[in-house]
């Protein structure tokens, strides 16, 4: 079993819709979360840090940890066509080193 | 402007080769990564630094060396005991201010192919 569990998509969502992507993990010793958008042929970039559980929201973008399920969200109001990209799920213990999921592909047709 | 800068953009080798894909930082980060990415496999680690002249093995440095001679520079070499080198190499670097690396900056990668 992974590490870390992330459904590959693809995920194909008209314009304005809400995207919906999640993530599930073992290590019960996690406890900082990211989710990175990646644009083909990109490098990563980090688009949200959340820290042990709750919510945080940042425009358009909410990410949700939830601890005792071992279970993250990352919600995309309003998609645009410009949001189609590889979203990863990443995190850590108190390391260094981050665990990343597959990554889900997300297309935003206009 | 600060960032990771990864060379070349794309790498041809032949069998038998060892190759060196180059990263250079100038965030002043104290840690580097590499990481290869496979279609459907995410990233997978291969060699980590958390300081200069020093550096661990990941969860695939089979058939990889590393050295991290400066702090601003982490090549990798893809020797030729690596059996299928041909992926998406990843550098990435990260700050760590309380005992933890807030998140990595990566750069745009290496698509090392086998000919």
């Amino acid at each position: 079993q992974k590490e870390v569990e992330q459904d590959p998509g693809p995920l194909s969502v008209p314009e304005g819709a809400i995207v919906s992507l999640n993530c599930t993990y073992s290590n019960s010793a996690f406890q900082y979360f990211m989710w990175y958008r990646q644009y083909s042929r990109k490098g990563p970039e980090l688009l949200m840090y959340t820290y042990s559980s709750g919510n945080k929201e940042d425009g358009r973008f909410t990410a949700q940890v939830d601890k005792s399920s071992k279970y993250i969200s990352l919600f995309i109001r309003d998609s645009q066509p410009s949001d189609s990209a590889t979203y990863l799920c990443a995190m850590s213990s108190n390391d260094y080193k981050l665990s990343f999921g597959a990554g889900t592909t997300v297309t935003v047709r206009a | 402007d600060g960032g990771i800068t990864q060379s070349p953009k794309y790498l041809f080798r032949k069998e038998g080769q060892n190759v060196t894909l180059s990263c250079e930082q100038n965030l002043n980060h104290d840690a580097m990564y590499w990481y290869r990415q496979d279609p459907g496999q995410g990233l997978r680690l291969i060699y980590y630094s958390q300081i200069v002249n020093d550096f661990q093995k990941g969860d695939i440095a089979e058939g990889y060396s590393v050295s991290r001679e400066k702090k601003e520079s982490f090549p990798l070499t893809v020797t030729s005991a690596q059996k299928n080198p041909t992926a998406f190499y990843l550098c990435a670097s990260s700050i760590r201010i309380g005992g933890f690396g807030y998140g990595y900056t990566f750069g745009s990668g290496t698509r090392l192919t086998v000919v």
